[in-house]
């Protein structure tokens, strides 16, 4: 059974362009969860979906960035026109319900340079 | 936004003692409270979740304990090993399990041979 896969492993933008990044959560997980850590910071929560919806987005920045979880296909997280202060590295769990603990993927680290 | 502390931030413990470490968190709308693991170069793994005021959960040498009513939880290392270091991260969850699950910065635990 495939754990949660990220990719790309590691992503590099130049300010202003467009980042994609996309996560396949384990076989019979719904629930994704996309969180970013920063140098000297924790895992900061970004968004929460269940197929097709946002549950919770409070962590999301208003502004450039947006997730989806579409019915068929991997969980996306876009940020537009990035700048320097996007660079870290995102990381998505799933889980197969809310009562059930997260399985990371390994990330991906994005730079923007 | 939800606090939730971890302390301390770092642990030096020596070789076969034993040790323990707090998550305090938001006492109202609580749901559950996880605890992770996370090795370097990997990425977090799940120890426990627990949901229940009084809830003691174990795993080998590793145990941990939940007071939802003063919101704090305590994860306890028996005799431990050089492989138990690593950064221990709690997650706390509110909102009938609406909310996604927020985490603590961690503490950073050294086992010294």
């Amino acid at each position: 059974n495939a754990g949660v896969m990220q990719n790309p492993r590691h992503l590099v933008r130049r300010r202003g362009q467009e980042a994609r990044l996309r996560c396949s959560p384990m076989k019979g997980h719904s629930h994704v969860y996309w969180y970013r850590q920063l140098p000297e910071e924790g895992l900061k929560f970004m968004v929460y979906l269940q197929k097709e919806n946002i549950i919770d987005e409070s962590g999301m920045p208003k502004e450039r960035f947006s997730a989806e979880f579409p019915k068929e296909g991997p969980s996306i997280l876009r940020i537009q026109q990035v700048v320097r202060g996007d660079s870290a590295a995102y990381f998505c769990a799933s889980s197969q319900d809310r009562g059930s603990p997260l399985h990371f993927g390994n990330g991906t680290r994005l730079t923007v340079t | 936004i939800l606090n939730v502390e971890q302390s301390p931030q770092s642990l030096h413990v020596q070789e076969g003692d034993s040790t323990n470490f707090t998550c305090s968190f938001p006492s109202s709308n609580f749901y559950a409270l996880h605890w992770y693991r996370w090795e370097t170069a990997k990425s977090p793994e799940a120890l426990f979740v627990m949901t229940l005021n009084g809830d003691e959960k174990k795993k080998g040498r590793i145990s941990a304990t939940l007071n939802t009513k003063e919101g704090y939880s305590y994860l306890y290392i028996k005799g431990s090993q050089p492989e138990d270091s690593a950064t221990y991260l709690c997650a706390y969850r509110s909102g009938g399990g609406a909310d996604g699950l927020t985490f603590g910065k961690g503490t950073h635990l050294i086992i010294q041979p």
